[in-house]
């Protein structure tokens, strides 16, 4: 079974500065797809970045960018310029990749980011 | 973009009533949906998957007869949460995936917060 592990329940960062979220996770599998949601207090669900598993290069949004390291089944968010509007819960969340479409999200528990001014 | 419609974004029942929950892909077919519960401070917990026209699959603990899963066309599914209970007092949010590979990720609804009295 695939688990998901974000060992940060909370962070907080100056406005402008740079902040690194963790995620690790355990499959046996080699074809999957990694996701960072964000979750305001409205509890909308945001997709905030993806990768896939078979591709080397980290994947970047803008300010978002990933550290996605397959071997060590690593996958942290890096924000950078934090805006205060970033604050949220972010979540790490892991589905199967069945030939391009995604199955179920398995997701971590969380890490509540709060920017301050 | 695909947008998924979730109705109510928020309900109070009495205990022992039931509520329905529905959820709508407006501009694409979703083949597959699955509905998520979230309690407070929590990450979301996959209850089921369900697929046009089958039978849903439920997770271990989450029982079938209670939270009745419907997925009767390409575009609707819906979720009744029966007898329902204080401690069933939680945060449901759908999540649809469309046919096709360019259909792939998968889209949230923006979630029904129920409170039941």
């Amino acid at each position: 079974a695939q688990t998901v592990t974000q060992s940060q329940p909370e962070m907080s960062v100056q406005e402008a500065e740079t902040v690194t979220l963790s995620c690790t996770y355990d499959t046996s599998e080699n074809n999957y797809y990694l996701f960072w949601y964000k979750q305001p207090p409205s509890r909308q669900m945001i997709l905030v970045i993806r990768q896939e598993a078979y591709k080397q290069q980290n994947a970047t949004e803008n300010r978002f960018s990933v550290n996605f390291q397959k071997a060590a089944k690593s996958f942290s968010l890096k924000i950078s310029d934090s805006q205060l509007g970033d604050t949220a819960m972010y979540f790490c969340a892991f589905t199967m990749n069945y030939g391009g479409s995604q199955g179920n999200l398995i997701f971590g528990k969380g890490t509540k980011l709060s920017v301050k001014p | 973009g695909a947008v998924v419609s979730q109705h109510p974004s928020w309900v109070i029942c009495k205990s022992g009533t039931s509520v329905k929950i529905e959820c709508r892909s407006l501009d694409f077919q979703a083949t597959t949906m699955f509905w998520y519960r979230q309690f407070p401070k929590q990450s979301l917990m996959l209850m089921a998957t369900s697929n046009e026209g089958s039978k849903a699959t439920y997770e271990q603990g989450v029982e079938k007869d209670k939270f009745l899963i419907n997925h009767a066309s390409l575009t609707l599914s819906t979720l009744t949460v029966t007898s329902a209970h204080p401690e069933d007092s939680s945060f449901y949010i759908c999540s649809a995936r469309g046919t096709g590979v360019n259909n792939s990720p998968l889209h949230f609804g923006n979630g029904t917060r129920l409170t039941v009295t």
